[in-house]
């Protein structure tokens, strides 16, 4: 049973745009959670995090923000660029630390 | 600096072969993951070693076995490979075990099992 949850397995956007990218989660004891990115035939590399404490984390043209109520995380990227044309995955984890990973978001900029 | 090595990036199997995975890093982390990407299921946690000299199963461990070599090296192994274990297989490793610390990947193997 998929804990964390990807609705949208595809998105574009227009060049300078905002990207958003959401996540969703049903166990309420997650409490830490990660998004990485991935190009093709590469490993994923980590991108951005946010603690339960929070319900935004900031860094450079990417902000997370954390719904805790709604069980519910997404991922801003603005302005998009070409380069950020990748596959984001979000991951969650409980105290126990195995993160549960979402199934990807494969986002295209159009230039 | 290469970060995290795998080994083979391709394979082909049949049905009941054996093979192992190889995986090393040269970035002196204590922590080592092993997990595999299937279509609509994303990255799923097949089994980790918090430090050299230990294992411990994550959320798919059956039909794997692994072996933490040294502190660089750690292998996954498919005794009798099956079609269901046709994946693509990603090795990790962080400085501890502890979830703040950031995953480094390496790039995958592809494997087929026929």
């Amino acid at each position: 049973d998929q804990q964390v949850k990807q609705n949208s397995p595809s998105l574009s956007v227009q060049e300078g745009r905002i990207s958003i990218l959401n996540c969703d989660y049903t166990n309420s004891m997650f409490d830490y959670f990660l998004w990485y990115k991935k190009y093709p035939a590469e490993g994923p590399t980590f991108l951005i995090s946010i603690s339960s404490i929070k319900d935004k984390n900031e860094d450079g043209r990417f902000t997370v923000f954390l719904n805790k109520s709604a069980k519910h995380l997404s991922l801003h990227i603005v302005p998009s660029q070409p380069g950020d044309s990748a596959v984001y995955f979000c991951a969650a984890s409980a105290a126990g630390n195995q993160f549960y990973f979402g199934t990807g978001t494969s986002l295209t900029v159009i230039p | 600096n290469a970060g995290v090595t795998q080994t083979p990036k391709f394979q082909v199997l049949k049905t009941g072969q054996s093979m192992t995975l190889q995986c090393a890093q040269d970035m002196n982390h204590n922590s080592m993951y092993w997990y595999r990407q299937d279509p609509g299921m994303g990255l799923r946690l097949i089994y980790y070693s918090a430090s050299e000299g230990t294992t411990d199963k994550g959320e798919v461990p059956n039909g794997y076995n692994v072996s933490r070599l040294n502190k660089r090296e750690f292998s996954l192994r498919l005794e009798s490979a099956a079609p269901s274990q046709t994946s693509v297989y990603f090795c990790a490793s962080s400085e501890s075990w502890y979830r703040t610390d950031t995953q480094y990947f390496g790039p995958g193997t592809r494997l087929t099992v026929l």
